[in-house]
């Protein structure tokens, strides 16, 4: 089945330090890759919808200068938080949908990174 | 607004069965997602229903009635790898998941 890779799987940085999430799709092309955030015990929180050589569309309450979203290419999106602080420690995770089964194409998720910002 | 609603924690005994709820309110609707997480993993794909009626696949089922606003996950031949947990999830007329907060479930022996 399709397989969506997320790297690095964990990652430890000092706080005021940048940090890039990349997530691809390995045998599909992806020209929509969502970015999720998930505090322990609780749901998936959409931060933004990374779209194919255009602007990510953030969820409301997500700081763009913060997340910086970039998708490069049709199998390949980034995450960079900038100037982290502790309170960014969280579980991030990609996912991008499979195109060909229409807008409600199954969804598959990355392995997730984990960012511990000290 | 809107709205999932699964329970937060449900207990079951290996080999037995189990079902999740999930309720729903969206704005618009075009089916519903139900995917499974372990701990500090990211979640894998369960099962997907637009249509009314129940989809099984080996010993997972997903139900889902539209006019209730209402779906299940029936577990069967529960094992202890089972032991994850359960998130449902709505999508929209904007075809934006509504996620719910996860059903952590536990199998003791």
């Amino acid at each position: 089945g399709a397989v969506v890779s997320q790297h690095p799987s964990r990652v430890i940085c000092k706080s005021g330090t940048s940090v890039k999430i990349e997530c691809r799709s390995l045998d599909f092309q992806a020209t929509t890759m969502f970015w999720y955030r998930q505090f322990p015990k609780k749901s998936l929180m959409l931060m933004a919808t990374s779209n194919e050589g255009s602007k990510a569309t953030y969820e409301q309450g997500v700081e763009k200068d913060k997340f910086l979203i970039n998708h490069a290419s049709l199998t390949l999106s980034t995450l960079t938080v900038t100037s982290a602080h502790p309170e960014d420690s969280s579980f991030y995770i990609c996912s991008a949908r499979a195109e060909g089964g229409g807008d409600t194409g199954e969804l598959f998720f990355g392995e997730g990174s984990r960012l511990t910002v000290l | 607004g809107q709205n999932i609603d699964q329970p937060t924690e449900m207990t079951a005994t290996e080999g037995a069965i189990v079902q999740i709820n999930c309720t729903y309110q969206t704005s618009g609707f075009n089916g519903l997602f139900w995917y499974q997480q372990h701990a500090g993993e990211a979640p894998t794909f369960l099962s997907y229903n637009v249509l009314d009626g129940l989809e099984e696949k080996g010993r997972f089922s997903s139900f889902l009635s539209r006019s209730k606003g209402y779906s299940y996950l029936l577990l069967k031949e529960l094992q202890m790898k089972d032991s994850a947990s359960y998130l449902c999830a709505a999508v929209d007329s904007n075809y934006q998941l509504i996620w719910g907060a996860g059903t952590k479930l536990i199998i003791k022996p």
